[in-house]
């Protein structure tokens, strides 16, 4: 089983769209939770932190289940901007590398 | 924001050759690098982690002697892909972390490698 779990997609949704992220993960130990986007063929940067009470950035809401072991990610009236691959990245106590999902690929659509 | 610059961007080799990619934190100091490669449609996976002073900590099925890693500096670390084969083409990158461990990791902009 893979330590973080995403579904691959494609997500094609039209622009205005709310459109939702679910990844898991599989070490109760993971300490720290991010979302990152990955455009093609780009390095991958930090969208947001994920925290236990939840946390919202403009369009962006991410939340953590720590009991499910479960992140999501929703981002509320899509642009086309918003078009690119979604990573669930997790770390854990004591390893400050990344764990990387696969990736959720979001194609928006004018 | 801290910037990590990664050199060069895309590099094409014969197979046999070796090949270095250079990671460079340029406004922050980093005693900890990290080195991943992602092949297409697939997550970044971590290859090693670079320790200033130190010998690299590679991950399980990664081979050392293959892909070595220095870290001379605080601020400088390199990877070379040693006698490279076509399918160690990948796209290699590199991240650099400040502080704690809930710090945002900075990544370089990746090196995309073939090896003919």
């Amino acid at each position: 089983r893979k330590e973080v779990e995403q579904d691959p997609g494609p997500f094609n949704v039209p622009e205005g769209a709310t459109v939702a992220f679910n990844c898991t993960y599989s070490n109760s130990a993971s300490q720290s939770f991010f979302w990152y986007r990955q455009d093609c063929r780009k390095e991958p940067k930090l969208l947001m932190s994920v925290y236990s009470s939840g946390n919202e950035d403009g369009r962006f809401t991410a939340q953590l289940n720590r009991a499910s072991q479960y992140i999501s990610l929703l981002i509320r009236d899509s642009k086309l901007s918003d078009s690119a691959t979604y990573l669930c990245v997790v770390t854990d106590t004591g390893r400050r590398a990344l764990t990387f999902g696969s990736g959720t690929r979001l194609q928006v659509q004018p | 924001g801290a910037v990590v610059s990664q050199h060069p961007s895309r590099v094409i080799c014969k197979s046999g050759t070796s090949v270095k990619i250079e990671c460079r934190s340029l406004d922050f100091q980093a005693t900890t690098m990290f080195w991943y490669r992602q092949f297409p449609k697939q997550s970044l996976m971590l290859m090693a982690t670079s320790n200033e002073g130190s010998k690299a900590t590679y991950e399980q099925g990664v081979e050392k002697d293959k892909f070595l890693i220095n870290h001379a500096s605080l601020t400088l670390s390199t990877l070379t892909v040693t006698s490279a084969h076509p399918e160690d083409s990948s796209f290699y990158i590199c991240s650099a972390m400040t502080g704690n461990m809930n710090t945002e990791a900075f990544f370089g902009q990746g090196t995309r490698l073939t090896v003919v």
